[in-house]
């Protein structure tokens, strides 16, 4: 079965630092997708990558953070200078579409990369 | 915005059946969706509802009442790996596809 693939699956990094998440997203999904889970909480949108460009962002999504399609498989989160509530679980997910039809609109996640943030 | 509400927690026997309500309010709806998370684990997709009424897939079936704001999960059967969250999400209209996910139900199986 197709799956989205996160590397790494953990990193720590000091505060201030930046910090790269890539995903490899099921090869013929057109949308991309950032969460973020802090231990014990609800999972957050961070932003939405359609077309080579954002398509929506929450306001945690703020100018620290950056999304990027480097090339026709990979696609990265980087938070610019870490702080430590950046500390989470960010999860990776793309869909082949985002209508009404089921199945096209259904986020696949992938495992996750856990970011702690000293 | 957008509320959803689940309740935190629920335990039941193995081979019952456990229903697993969700409520929510947004601004313009367009779809619900169950995922399951094991701890530590990513969401894994269960069911998906943009119109009234009960979708069934083998054990899991999810029904939605869009006047009432109103979903559950029916998970029947039940077995030990279905110990996990259940996680009640909604996607709101106005194209994208962001959900909002609720808090989870955090589900135990016991013997």
């Amino acid at each position: 079965e197709p799956e989205v693939t996160q590397t790494p699956s953990h990193q720590v990094t000091q505060m201030g630092q930046e910090v790269i998440l890539r995903c490899v997203p099921i090869s013929n999904h057109l949308y991309f997708y950032w969460y973020r889970q802090i231990l014990g909480q609800k999972v957050e949108f961070l932003v939405s990558f359609y077309n080579n460009e954002i398509s929506e962002k929450s306001e945690i999504f703020d100018d620290q953070f950056s999304v990027e399609r480097p090339d026709g498989s990979n696609f990265t989160l980087k938070i610019r200078s870490t702080k430590l509530e950046d500390s989470a679980m960010y999860f990776c997910a793309s869909s082949s579409g985002q209508g009404l039809v089921s199945g096209a609109n259904v986020l696949t996640f992938g495992a996750g990369s856990r970011l702690t943030v000293l | 915005g957008q509320n959803i509400d689940q309740p935190t927690e629920m335990t039941a026997t193995e081979g019952a059946i456990v229903q697993i309500n969700c409520t929510y309010q947004t601004s313009g709806f367009n779809g619900l969706f169950w995922y399951q998370q094991h701890a530590g684990e990513a969401p894994t997709f269960l069911s998906y509802n943009v119109l009234d009424g009960l979708e069934e897939k083998g054990r899991f079936s999810s029904f939605l009442s869009r006047s009432k704001g109103y979903s559950y999960l029916l998970l029947k059967e039940l077995q030990m790996k279905d110990s996990a969250s259940y996680l009640c999400a909604v996607r709101r209209g106005g194209g994208g596809n962001k959900l909002t996910f609720g808090t989870g139900t955090q589900l135990k199986v016991e013997l």
